[in-house]
């Protein structure tokens, strides 16, 4: 079945100390990404990666880090998390075309809870 | 810059009604995208549709149709014949070829609830 996975899918953790919320896809997909879903503000996407080796940053990065070592692992690193990083987060894949924009597939979401 | 602008915050409707969500962007592009995407109580995003911006045609699926006129900037949804299911989040969102892939930039979302 394709599909992206994220783990955990909850998580409460505390100030300052470090988490990875994982992210695979198994549609062999060149394009991940990570976004972020506050009431009232939609979703905003935090980091993406093209292709391996390949990352940049979205709208909302500071706080965040991201490595793409292998075409279907995608992790979000919170090295020091604090109370505003409070929020549900979703990894996304899609494939990449020219300047096509494909519709993307999203994990399950994580909602982390920061104290 | 790109923006999505989901006015309606929250909509209420009875079984069998017909509602219609409102979705306006912006754009400086030529070349875009949109799409709705589907947010259920149990959280998981689902994929409805993606329109470009030279294609114009209404779409139908189902009770689903969606209504673009790029004269206006908008890309409306329209549910028929409202169901219980259909009680979700749902969120209109724009990709923009300048950007480099395919960075979504969502509204803030449409919450429908659909009362028996």
């Amino acid at each position: 079945e394709a599909q992206v996975t994220q783990n955990p899918r909850y998580l409460i953790t505390v100030t300052g100390k470090k988490l990875t919320v994982t992210c695979s896809q198994n549609m062999n997909h060149e394009y991940m990404s990570w976004y972020r879903q506050d009431p009232g503000l939609g979703l905003r996407q935090i980091y993406y990666s093209m292709n391996v080796e390949v990352t940049d940053k979205g709208d909302v990065p500071e706080g965040y880090k991201v490595s793409r070592k292998e075409k279907r692992n995608f992790p979000l690193i919170l090295e020091s998390p604090s109370p505003n990083q409070t929020s549900l987060y979703f990894c996304a894949s899609s494939r990449v075309t020219g300047v096509a924009s494909y519709e993307q597939y999203f994990g399950p979401g994580t909602r982390l809870t920061v104290t | 810059a790109q923006k999505v602008t989901q006015a309606q915050t929250e909509i209420s409707v009875v079984e069998k009604e017909d509602v219609t969500l409102d979705c306006v962007y912006e754009t400086r592009d030529t070349t875009y995208y949109l799409f709705w995407y589907k947010q259920p109580p149990s959280g998981e995003l689902v994929f409805l549709i993606r329109r470009n911006s030279f294609d114009e045609q209404n779409e139908i699926s189902g009770r689903y149709s969606w209504n673009f006129q790029k004269s206006t900037s908008s890309f409306n949804f329209t549910i028929t014949a409202s169901q219980v299911v259909d009680s979700a989040v749902y969120f209109c969102a724009l990709s923009d070829a300048r950007e480099y892939g395919n960075k979504l930039v969502f509204g803030a979302g449409t919450i429908l609830r659909v009362k028996s």
